[in-house]
């Protein structure tokens, strides 16, 4: 089945301090592997693709195929990164795409 | 270019009756998917049009749609609404083979 896991509705964390978003994924295959952000008042927007290998904002995600997963990563937080986070899975071009949860990250002071 | 806008931006209906939701793709786009964002719950996947044909269709009852016009805008119809049919429904464009999409900022259905 395909699908996209994120475990924690809702994180915590201090401004300065590492963040590490987690998702786990199934899929039968090479999925194309995403992190979506929706910040306040605003439409849900691509924040990176696993392909492009690229920080975006000071976020980084690796893809571990071995342990199914696609952690977002930022050594140090800060207050405007506070928003909803989406992890999310297409199969190929032109195809759906299969989203988790969501994760809200709230920045404290 | 505004990117991709739809209408409206709220709607409220009562159980029964059919709705129809609308969306622009962005300029250049030629691709438009349709997800339901649950209270909650992330976006989940409706149908896809390319080409004024329904390219890829969900989990979705036969309620649930749709059209794209020559002009690559597109239409969400759904039909007999029920309570849980209440949502944001989401818009997304894309250029044929390439897999990024952009989103529009939802509509959101309330059913009473």
């Amino acid at each position: 089945a395909q699908r996209v896991t994120q475990p924690e509705k809702l994180l915590s964390v201090f401004k300065g301090a590492p963040v590490e978003l987690k998702c786990n994924y199934s899929y039968s295959g090479s999925p194309e592997l995403f992190w979506y952000v929706q910040y306040s008042r605003q439409r849900l927007q691509l924040l990176l693709r696993h392909i492009s290998r690229e920080s975006i904002k000071g976020f980084t995600a690796d893809l571990n195929k071995g342990e199914t997963s696609f952690h977002l990563k930022k050594p140090f937080a800060q207050e405007e990164d506070s928003a909803m986070y989406y992890c999310a899975l297409s199969g190929n071009r032109d195809d759906k795409i299969i989203f988790g949860k969501g994760t809200r990250l709230h920045i404290l002071p | 270019d505004a990117g991709v806008t739809q209408s409206p931006t709220h709607l409220i209906k009562t159980r029964g009756q059919q709705v129809t939701l609308r969306c622009s793709p962005k300029s250049g786009h030629d691709t438009v998917s349709w997800y339901q964002q649950a209270l909650g719950q992330g976006p989940q996947f409706i149908f896809q049009y390319y080409e004024e044909e329904e390219r890829q269709r969900g989990n979705f009852p036969d309620r649930f749609s749709g059209h794209q016009f020559p002009n690559y805008s597109s239409e969400l119809n759904v039909n007999a609404l029920l309570l849980g049919d209440s949502a944001l429904y989401l818009c997304a464009s894309s250029l044929k083979g390439r897999v990024e999409q952009y989103f529009g900022p939802g509509t959101r259905l309330t059913v009473t």
